[in-house]
């Protein structure tokens, strides 16, 4: 099986952009697809991303997905940043045995 | 409005047993395959089991093979997870997750609210 490797933490300041990188240990990452939610402090989490760059209606397009080849990673790219976007972030993958497979998640902060 | 509601949690000692449910509502349930998340204490996200829409194949996280089993009542609109022996690493909220369409892609549109597990003496 494979690992999701995020930053345990980021923060940035208001208004700014922000990329929150997940790498897959072994085998290519365009080998599935890519997830990413969004959990706020005290709630379940959301869907921002799926099949690696699709938002799902309701979704604003300052949260783009994106995949790099060369490091065998994913990313989710957060722009304008508000404080509402303080939250914790996790990329999901599955293997070719249909189980998934979480990042470690990363926490935002919006100073 | 997709709507996913746990219940069956609550505290059991080490090597008891407990039979979370989940309630679907607002989409055609035996369309959706669906899985099992969950979350210990201040950590992250753990993937648990999945289930097809028919109930025809189901997959299990290494952590818990063998001792949890995932199903489901389509006419009920429910779908279930059985725990047994179960251990301390398993107190978590459990969360009932929406799978899209889509079969052998893990990619969760819906998320429950979460019920929790404590294993405790």
């Amino acid at each position: 099986n494979f690992m999701l490797a995020q930053p345990r933490s980021v923060s940035e300041s208001p208004g700014k952009t922000v990329t929150i990188s997940c790498t897959r240990s072994s085998g290519s990452i365009v080998s599935s697809y890519v997830q990413w939610y969004q959990q706020r402090p005290g709630s379940s989490p959301t869907t921002l991303i799926y099949e690696n760059f699709q938002r799902p209606s309701g979704v604003p397009d300052r949260f783009s997905g994106s995949i790099d080849t060369s490091s065998n990673s994913a990313s989710l790219t957060i722009s304008g940043l508000r404080t509402e976007d303080e939250a914790d972030y996790y990329c999901q993958s599955y293997d070719s045995y249909i189980h998934g497979v979480f990042g470690g998640g990363t926490k935002l902060t919006v100073l | 409005e997709v709507q996913l509601v746990e219940s069956g949690g609550g505290l059991v000692q080490p090597g008891g047993s407990l039979r979370l449910s989940c309630a679907a509502s607002g989409f055609t349930f035996s369309r959706y395959h669906m899985n099992w998340v969950r979350q210990a204490p201040g950590k992250g996200l753990e993937w648990v089991a999945y289930i097809s829409g028919n109930s025809g194949m189901t997959y299990y996280a290494d952590s818990v093979k063998g001792r949890v089993t995932i199903s489901r009542n389509n006419a009920q609109n429910s779908l279930f997870l059985q725990m047994n022996n179960v251990r301390d690493e398993d107190t978590a909220q459990y969360y009932c997750a929406r799978d899209r369409t889509i079969f052998g892609v893990i990619s969760i549109d819906a998320w429950g609210l979460g019920t929790p597990v404590t294993v405790s003496s």
